[in-house]
């Protein structure tokens, strides 16, 4: 089944950081790039950034640069999102999606179930 | 506020088409980036219905379709149905800002 299947929610405090799973099955993993899109009260549906599933190059928004890292391991098929340091704005459930490319406008066609976390 | 604007909310009664519209400026839309479509049950991860502005996936009904002019695209939807109920989101790319994906702040559509 092709699918991609997060870890489970979290509970932050504010000014730590969050790490968020996303493993895929069912496909190449190494053919497609990752995603990662986060939708919160405040902002709806936000892009946060893409890393290739074949080499681990990354592409983030300018207004994420220095508090994110995305990261790959091809022997689990699994990428991960690092995001610090958070505050109450941050809280909100966050998504892993598949793309063809880490440029343009670029559709996301399967996505993970979504990682709800809460920093309070 | 979102840089692609939707209206927040929309009805219509089964049976009915209702358009969905996603204004957006020189720097996206405008720049002939493609505009994708996404449907969103409450509580559920958003759903690709219309990709490259225009094309559905396989699985999503024909009901569905999508069109893109200037800066503005929109979504069609015909023959509503119960199950039409859902937020829709559209998305693009704006290459302002060194570029970056862009979403709009979502459509609420009401089956009457």
């Amino acid at each position: 089944q092709v699918q991609l299947v997060q870890s489970g929610p979290e509970v932050k405090k504010p000014g730590s950081s969050m790490r968020v799973s996303c493993r895929a099955s069912g496909y190449t993993f190494t053919n497609f790039d990752v995603a990662w899109v986060r939708q919160t009260p405040r902002h709806g549906l936000e892009w946060m950034g893409y890393i290739s599933a074949h080499n681990g190059d990354t592409n983030y928004p300018q207004r994420l640069h220095g508090r994110v890292l995305m990261t790959i391991d091809t022997s689990t098929n699994t990428s991960y999102l690092n995001f610090w340091p958070l505050t109450s704005d941050d809280t909100g459930v966050y998504f892993c999606a598949r793309s063809q490319s880490m440029v343009g406008a670029t559709e996301f066609d399967l996505w993970g179930q979504g990682t709800l976390v809460t920093v309070s | 506020q979102s840089v692609l604007t939707q209206p927040p909310s929309l009805s219509g009664a089964p049976g009915q088409r209702v358009t969905i519209s996603c204004s957006g400026s020189s720097s996206n839309i405008g720049a002939r980036f493609d505009v994708h479509w996404y449907q969103q049950l409450p509580g559920k991860a958003p759903k690709l219905i219309i990709f490259g502005s225009n094309n559905r996936p396989s699985g999503v009904p024909d009901r569905f379709s999508g069109s893109k002019s200037g800066t503005s695209a929109s979504l069609a939807i015909t023959g509503l149905q119960a199950e039409d109920e859902a937020n829709y989101y559209c998305q693009s790319y704006d290459n302002s800002l060194g570029g970056h994906v862009v979403f709009g702040g979502g459509t609420k559509l009401t089956v009457l």
